[in-house]
């Protein structure tokens, strides 16, 4: 069974500090994992986009990385700002495309304290 | 451009009554997929509907069903409420239905059933 697993569940941080999120996945065959970033009662956004070949990519202020081997990934958050208090929820793609090949985190819930 | 919008924004229904939800995608996007969120929980997927046709499934129950118009918009019809149905319901849309095609969501539709 395809499963993505996020650690912490929750995370509280002072503005203006780091942090790291991470999602370990099982899902077999891979074709690509998202992190989107959902605001308390909103639909989620996208934040980054990784295919197997890729290791890292950044949006602003939001690096992902991709270790395909170990089947990790991780979302670190630079200065982190009070608008960054959201849950952020890794999604694992399988090859055979579709949103029924989509397996969603639970999410971690971030709380960025002034 | 408009993003994905889904209506009404809340609803409140009570046990063994039927609710229709409502999505518009966005501009030239033709696949519309449906997701369940319960609280603290990664959202699930129910359907996928590309150029009118259901192209994904998930594991959900008959008394929930969807259908996509000609524009496609879409809609998503849950008969005999149960008190478990009770979500925040997501749509998303897409240009296609899967690969590294990013989906956009909604805010989502918050059902509460009593």
């Amino acid at each position: 069974k395809n499963q993505v697993e996020q650690s912490p569940q929750s995370l509280i941080i002072l503005e203006g500090k780091n942090c790291t999120l991470q999602c370990n996945y099982t899902v077999s065959p891979f074709s690509n994992l998202r992190w989107y970033k959902q605001d308390t009662g909103r639909g989620p956004v996208s934040l980054t986009i990784m295919t197997f070949s890729e290791n890292t990519k950044s949006n602003g202020r939001y690096t992902a990385t991709l270790d395909a081997d170990t089947k990790q990934s991780s979302l670190h958050i630079t200065a982190s700002q009070l608008s960054d208090s959201a849950s952020y929820i890794c999604v694992v793609s399988d090859s055979g495309g579709g949103a029924d090949g989509l397996t969603f985190g639970k999410g971690t819930h971030l709380i960025i304290q002034p | 451009d408009a993003g994905v919008t889904q209506s009404p924004t809340h609803l409140i229904k009570t046990r063994g009554q039927q609710v229709t939800l409502r999505c518009s995608p966005i501009s030239g996007h033709k696949s519309v997929s449906w997701y369940q969120q319960v609280l603290g929980q990664g959202p699930q997927f129910i359907f996928q509907y590309y150029e009118k046709e259901e192209r994904g499934r998930g594991n959900f129950p008959d008394r929930f069903s969807a259908r996509q118009f000609p524009n496609y918009s879409s809609e998503l019809n849950v008969n005999a409420l149960l008190l478990g149905d009770s979500a925040l319901y997501l749509c998303a849309s897409s240009l296609v239905t899967g690969g590294t095609d990013t989906q956009y969501f909604g805010p989502g539709t918050r059902l509460t059933v009593l």
